[in-house]
């Protein structure tokens, strides 16, 4: 089964500063995704990435950067972190059809 | 548009009744349908899968799930719940391959009275 991690687990955050959520899977998927959950409310996704050096926007990337250092690594990048992007984010990695899910990343912006 | 509903937000269920939590989706195409459960303070894991064939599809932890092309529906059914069935439940469709999207409902909190 995949192995995604995920750091930090939660982090508190100033308005207008940057923020870094990291993830890192050891099965070598090529597909990774970002996901942020509201609460109340499904998972939406915000940038994903086929290959290293390489990522996509999604459905909702205002605001939001990603960074594809390497096969394994894929970064999730707030430059001026705002109140509406408290959430929780989770990253995925893809195997043929199936995402596989980290733990998340509980974040609150004040 | 691709969307997936979950009509219930909330649902009771007594330990050792049955469940069904109900999934209906909209997408062009044929569709391959997920459901996830959350426990609290976790990540999403995998419970079950369809891919065309079977339509009925056996999941973990006892759990079953029934695809409808007709109704345009994936119900999730268990036989008997368990009180570590409490948990938030999330149906899900993708296409197929390469750059396809998972699209989520937004969720059935499952909570299980004794």
């Amino acid at each position: 089964e995949a192995a995604v991690t995920q750091s930090p687990r939660s982090k508190v955050a100033v308005t207008g500063g940057k923020v870094t959520l990291s993830c890192h899977q050891t099965n070598n998927h090529d597909y990774m995704y970002w996901y942020r959950q509201d609460t109340g409310h499904g998972l939406r996704l915000i940038h994903y990435s086929y290959v290293a050096d390489s990522t996509e926007k999604g459905d909702i990337p205002d605001g939001y950067k990603a960074s594809r250092p390497s096969q394994e690594n894929f970064s999730l990048i707030l430059e001026l972190a705002s109140l509406s992007q408290t959430a929780v984010y989770f990253c995925a990695s893809r195997f043929r059809d199936t995402q596989y899910f980290g733990p998340g990343t509980r974040l609150l912006v004040l | 548009a691709q969307s997936v509903t979950q009509p219930d937000a909330r649902v009771t269920v007594s330990e050792g009744a049955s469940l069904q939590l109900r999934c209906k989706y909209s997408y062009f195409g044929t569709p391959y349908l997920f459901w996830y459960v959350q426990y609290p303070r976790q990540g999403l894991q995998l419970l079950l899968k369809y891919y065309p064939g079977d339509p009925v599809v056996q999941g973990v932890n006892g759990f079953e799930a029934e695809f409808s092309k007709s109704n345009s529906s994936f119900h999730l059914r268990k036989a008997s719940v368990h009180w570590s069935d409490w948990a938030v439940y999330f149906c899900a469709v993708s296409g197929q391959g390469g750059s396809a999207k998972l699209i989520f409902g937004e969720g059935t909190k499952l909570t299980v009275s004794s």
